[in-house]
């Protein structure tokens, strides 16, 4: 039973690179998000998902896209990172307002 | 949008001793309120939650409180262990309608001295 899975685990990127971080659920949440976790912030809301094909933006979703083609996975793209983007990323799920499962995290350091 | 405060930032309590920690938030249409624990290098699990229907949930040695009148829920950790060393968040959402997600407090960083 894995759960939420997030790959990579670690990555560093440098000033204008961009990557995907992948999240993939099974266990057949319609609801899915993208937190980041900094310091002395706590985890503040990227973007979320409500069902597959559907996306909305969060609390902080500038810089970041995101994409829900399959109902399992949550895609969080950067298309030109930058150090301020030096974060931890954790993505979540749920059944609708229930329970927020979250996966182990993704470090990310934008050198 | 909601803001959720939490306090204090860091709590030691000796081993065996009660811990408490609080949050107040915002909106009062927020009407869901979830703790989350997180361990070093790992994501935060849930707890224990409460919705505004209740204003108290025990569950074996942890409970939270909820004052929906003056906008704030504690959570109360009796009997502490090593083993409840950790980061606890404090969340808020709406349930039903709204803003999907929940806004988080800064976290509390316990430490249990033994």
């Amino acid at each position: 039973n894995a759960g939420v899975t997030q790959t990579p685990k670690f990555r560093v990127l440098k000033t204008g690179q961009s990557m995907t971080l992948l999240c993939a659920q099974d266990m057949n949440h319609e609801y899915m998000y993208w937190y980041r976790q900094d310091p002395g912030m706590g985890l503040r809301l990227i973007h979320y998902s409500v069902g597959e094909g559907t996306t909305a933006k969060g609390e902080v979703p500038d810089g970041y896209n995101v994409s829900r083609l399959k109902k399992q996975n949550f895609l969080l793209g950067l298309e030109s990172a930058a150090p301020s983007q030096t974060s931890v990323y954790f993505c979540a799920s749920s059944y609708r307002r229930t329970e927020a499962f979250f996966g182990q995290g993704t470090r990310l350091t934008v050198v | 949008g909601e803001n959720v405060e939490q306090h204090p930032s860091t709590l030691s309590v000796q081993e065996g001793d009660s811990a408490v920690i609080k949050c107040t938030y915002s909106d009062s249409a927020s009407n869901y309120f979830p703790w989350y624990k997180q361990e070093l290098g790992k994501g935060p699990q849930l707890i224990i939650d409460i919705r505004s229907n209740v204003g108290e949930k025990k569950d074996q040695r942890i409970a939270v409180t909820l004052n929906k009148t003056a906008k704030h829920f504690s959570l109360h950790i009796t009997e502490t262990q090593p083993e409840d060393s950790a980061v606890y968040f404090c969340a808020a959402s709406t349930w039903g309608g709204g803003a999907d997600g929940l806004t988080f407090g800064k976290g509390t960083h316990l430490i249990i001295q033994p």
